[in-house]
């Protein structure tokens, strides 16, 4: 069964990088029908996708945080990887790492459903 | 881009069937079928319960349904069971190859 492990410090000071980490077990990373990706949860609010990417190396990126945000994927150690850039207190939230399905799509594989979700960390953006 | 509208809130009381809306644009719910459902309770982490629009996962009781129309996604829920009582968070994959969520609904059973 597959698993998703959230890692990383739980304070991070303002103006700083945030840098969490995404441990998968029981599933291959380098498997051509998943993508994986970060989203996150301010306490109270709903939810924000952040990124994804795929085994290749192939990243997508939410618009409004794509300036400061880095997705990586190291498949020696079956994990992947968020940096998110000049942290502010808005940054503070709930970090989720996620399976994605595949789907073909005009030619064009794409990413759609979170299947699996790593429990989460909070992380706040604190002095 | 703008996060899907979603009713703030709904209820219904045990036995009775409840329905969540989920409006996008044609660059996103109605120009894929790419809509999947999430429900969330309180400090865990969300669990998929409708993914393709209409498709359920396996372990997924089937008084959970998804519809489309249009720019339009539904999640509809009948025979509500105290269980059920938490937040609903539909998505989208999107033209600008995002994904986008929806406001989040919290489900009250009376």
């Amino acid at each position: 069964q597959l698993q998703l492990q959230e890692s990383g410090p739980g304070v991070v000071k303002p103006s700083e990088t945030l840098s969490l980490t995404c441990t998968v077990s029981g599933g291959s990373i380098s498997s051509s029908s998943y993508y994986w990706g970060w989203i996150r949860q301010p306490p109270g609010k709903g939810l924000e996708w952040i990124g994804s990417i795929y085994y290749s190396g192939s990243t997508y990126y939410n618009p409004s945080l794509k300036s400061r945000v880095t997705i990586s994927v190291d498949t020696s150690k079956n994990h992947f990887s968020l940096k998110l850039s000049s942290v502010t207190a808005a940054d503070t939230a709930v970090f989720y790492c996620a399976r994605l399905g595949v789907r073909l799509h005009l030619g064009e594989v794409i990413f759609g459903t979170l299947l699996d979700w790593g429990q989460g960390i909070l992380v706040a953006g604190s002095s | 881009q703008s996060a899907l509208t979603q009713p703030a809130s709904v209820s219904g009381s045990p036995g009775q069937s409840i329905t969540i809306s989920c409006t996008g644009t044609s660059s996103d719910v109605g120009g894929y079928n790419y809509v999947s459902w999430y429900q969330q309770h309180p400090g865990k982490a969300p669990k998929l319960m409708i993914y393709d629009v209409s498709n359920r996962p396996s372990g997924v009781s089937n008084r959970f349904s998804g519809s489309k129309s249009g720019n339009t996604a539904s999640l509809t829920i009948s025979g509500l069971q105290a269980e059920d009582e938490g937040d609903y968070y539909c998505s989208s994959y999107t033209s600008n190859n995002t994904l986008l969520f929806g406001g989040g609904t919290r489900l009250t059973v009376l």
